[in-house]
């Protein structure tokens, strides 16, 4: 099966400027996740989505940052306008998330944002 | 909310020797504890998880053991290869909460020399 799929793989962009990055989860997984790495350190969830619905956005700054899944499918993060410590890799992961059960949660391969 | 923490940052190892990764969380009610790989520039894959209703799991060269008591967990690789040679992130999560959310550790760089 394919797995998770995220694009751009790289961006290079002037501060203040907008980005947006795209997600495709694995066929059939209801859940989906947008998570920050900064470099030397794990994943860091950004948002989480069941479906369509954001069920877990506590830690998306909300000032700048936005995301939308529409259909429950596709999903893209949006940053506007960019800060110089928004550089980092931004992971797409997804799950097929059964309430109360655990999940495998496969991740996509990011994308490298580099803010100057 | 869950904290996790892993030791060591980095690990460096001959080849065939062992190595051994440990992680502690904070939340007791926290039931499910995967362990991801990240080479460099790739993404991060599951090799091992461990639900709290048993105390280890083997995977070929690849354990993880659990600690309900003491909150802990390790990852043991036996009989290192170079291409062993990552990143390895623990992580744990309340899969029965409504906030669920899987906390990861800060990773150990593991360097297996040849």
């Amino acid at each position: 099966e394919a797995g998770v799929v995220q694009s751009p793989r790289y961006k290079i962009i002037e501060k203040k400027q907008p980005v947006a990055f795209w997600c495709n989860p694995i066929s059939g997984h209801n859940t989906l996740y947008w998570y920050l790495q900064n470099l030397g350190q794990g994943p860091e969830l950004l948002i989480r989505y069941e479906n369509e619905e954001a069920v877990d956005d506590s830690q998306l700054p909300k000032d700048r940052f936005s995301a939308e899944r529409l259909k429950g499918v596709d999903s893209t993060l949006k940053i506007q306008p960019a800060e110089l410590g928004d550089s980092a890799v931004y992971l797409c992961a997804s799950s097929k998330r059964l309430a109360g059960a655990t999940d495998t949660q496969y991740f996509g391969p990011g994308t490298r944002l580099t803010v100057l | 909310g869950e904290n996790v923490e892993q030791h060591p940052s980095t690990l460096s190892v001959q080849e065939g020797d062992s190595a051994v990764i440990k992680c502690t969380y904070s939340d007791s009610a926290s039931n499910y504890f995967p362990w991801y790989k990240q080479e460099l520039g790739k993404r991060p894959q599951l090799i091992i998880d461990i639900r709290s209703n048993v105390g280890e799991k083997k995977d070929q060269r690849i354990a993880v053991t659990l600690n309900k008591t003491a909150k802990h967990f390790s990852l043991h690789i036996t009989e290192t290869q170079p291409e062993d040679s990552a990143v390895y992130f623990c992580a744990g999560v309340n899969s029965g909460g409504s906030n669920y959310k899987l906390t990861f550790g800060k990773g150990t760089l593991l360097t297996v020399n040849p």
